[in-house]
């Protein structure tokens, strides 16, 4: 993996599902994850920093896990609501350069 | 505390004409940085500050300028307008949480500039 990519690029779920989301990065000199959630005409807003493999971190119902010599993260949300329809981006700064993912566009129908 | 400011929230230019997008924050971040948001591309960086007198480039940094006076502003200069550079502007800030690890950015409310 070169660069950040984020899977899938858009998901669609009915209100009360539980969904989850890829984000897939170069495994070198890692030093940490960023998780952000941007809903649409406002700005982005710092979720998780996950900074060791095997991290858990929680947040009501949104949880996100890492695996560092892998590459990769997982960003959970249980049991889904309308408010959660968001981007959700991933970021792994390499030193004090912080390069942003694609996202993953989430739409929850009610 | 303000957090991020930005200003304007929009702007219109000409072809050619140049501008400032101003960005101050309230929360002495050491780390501020400057993104642009076009469909389906999400956020890239143009340039970034690790402190007062550093700036650095980022994944697109051709025909913008920074400086970093101060900790707590960091402009960014257009130099010659062109219609690639519709976008919407965002500057973010962020502190050193242990050694390279930074805490999450946070957001200023974001500049729609148009070029025409």
């Amino acid at each position: 993996i070169l660069n950040v990519e984020q899977s899938p690029q858009s998901l669609h779920v009915q209100e009360g599902d539980s969904t989850n989301f890829t984000c897939s990065f170069p495994s070198s000199n890692f030093y940490a994850l960023h998780w952000y959630r941007w809903e649409t005409a406002k700005s982005p807003e710092a979720l998780f920093v996950m900074t060791l493999n095997g991290d858990e971190k929680k947040k009501g119902r949104i949880s996100a896990t890492l695996n560092t010599k892998e590459g990769y993260s997982y960003l959970y949300i249980k049991g889904s609501q309308p408010e959660d329809s968001a981007t959700y981006l991933c970021a792994p700064p390499k030193g004090f350069k912080t390069i942003f993912g694609a996202g993953t566009r989430l739409f929850v129908k009610a | 505390n303000a957090g991020v400011t930005q200003t304007p929230k929009f702007q219109v230019l000409k072809t050619g004409q140049s501008m400032t997008l101003q960005c101050a924050q309230d929360m002495n971040h050491e780390y501020m940085s400057w993104y642009r948001q076009d469909p389906g591309m999400g956020l890239r960086l143009i340039h970034y500050s690790v402190g007062a007198g550093i700036t650095d480039q980022g994944e697109v940094p051709n025909g913008y300028n920074v400086s970093r006076s101060t900790t707590e502003d960091f402009p960014l200069r257009l130099l010659s307008a062109a219609p690639s550079q519709t976008s919407v502007y965002f500057c973010a800030s962020s502190y050193r949480q242990q050694g390279p690890i930074t805490y999450g950015y946070t957001f200023g409310s974001g500049t729609r500039l148009t070029v025409v």
